[in-house]
């Protein structure tokens, strides 16, 4: 099975900190995404990533960069965080091309609280 | 654009029985994907069942099926002999296959079963 991990359940941070939130799969798939998830708004994509040092922005990247150095790894970076990225965050992962009938993966999510 | 539509916010059902949550969706693109996924209170997103726009039958997977109509743009979850742990927030997506890495979700319907 597809394990993907995120590095934190819960989090609590300051305004204006910059924040990591890390996640790692152990399957070997190209791609890898962040969500953001609010209710009553569903899962909104911050950005994805199909490669190595590839990045592309998804319908909300506004206050959030990422970074793959390694395959298996995607990191969100919050660069000042505002109490308005108070929010679940999601991390995803799957195979490219494989097709349009793979599904993604998920990880158990991250609780992000900005005080 | 692609836009994922679920209009139960929560729904309610008595164990044992079935229910139907909503999906409809919009594309332009002739081959595409739809996927549903489950979120327990817990937070991680469960892959539950896929149905590809080409498909002719309607997929089904235990006790999950789709209701697949195709001119309707519908794609609604059916759940047969609904069980206590079933209560959670399920998630209506769709891939366009032009656009391979771009996962829509709907904004989701959470389901209460009642014993």
């Amino acid at each position: 099975d597809v394990k993907v991990t995120q590095s934190s359940r819960y989090l609590v941070k300051r305004t204006g900190e910059k924040v990591f939130l890390e996640c790692v799969q152990d399957m070997d798939h190209e791609n890898m995404f962040w969500y953001r998830q609010d209710p009553g708004l569903g899962l909104r994509l911050i950005y994805f990533s199909y490669d190595v040092k590839m990045k592309e922005k998804g319908d909300i990247p506004e206050g959030y960069s990422v970074s793959r150095e390694k395959k298996e790894r995607f990191s969100l970076i919050l660069e000042s965080a505002s109490t308005n990225q108070t929010s679940m965050y999601l991390c995803a992962s799957s195979l490219f091309p494989g097709g349009a009938n793979q599904p993604q993966h998920f990880g158990d999510g991250t609780r992000l609280s900005i005080l | 654009a692609q836009k994922i539509t679920q209009t139960q916010p929560g729904m309610f059902v008595q164990e044992k029985e079935a229910v139907t949550l909503d999906c409809t969706y919009d594309t332009s693109d002739p081959s595409y994907g739809l996927f549903w996924y489950k979120q327990p209170s817990s937070g991680e997103m469960i892959f539950l069942i896929y149905q590809g726009s080409y498909d002719q039958q309607n997929a089904t997977e235990g006790r999950y099926s789709l209701n697949f109509q195709k001119a309707r743009k519908s794609a609604n979850l059916v759940i047969s002999a609904s069980q206590l742990g079933d209560s959670a927030m399920y998630f209506c997506a769709m891939r366009e296959f032009d656009n391979n890495n771009d996962m829509r979700f709907g904004a989701g319907t959470r389901l209460t079963v009642k014993p």
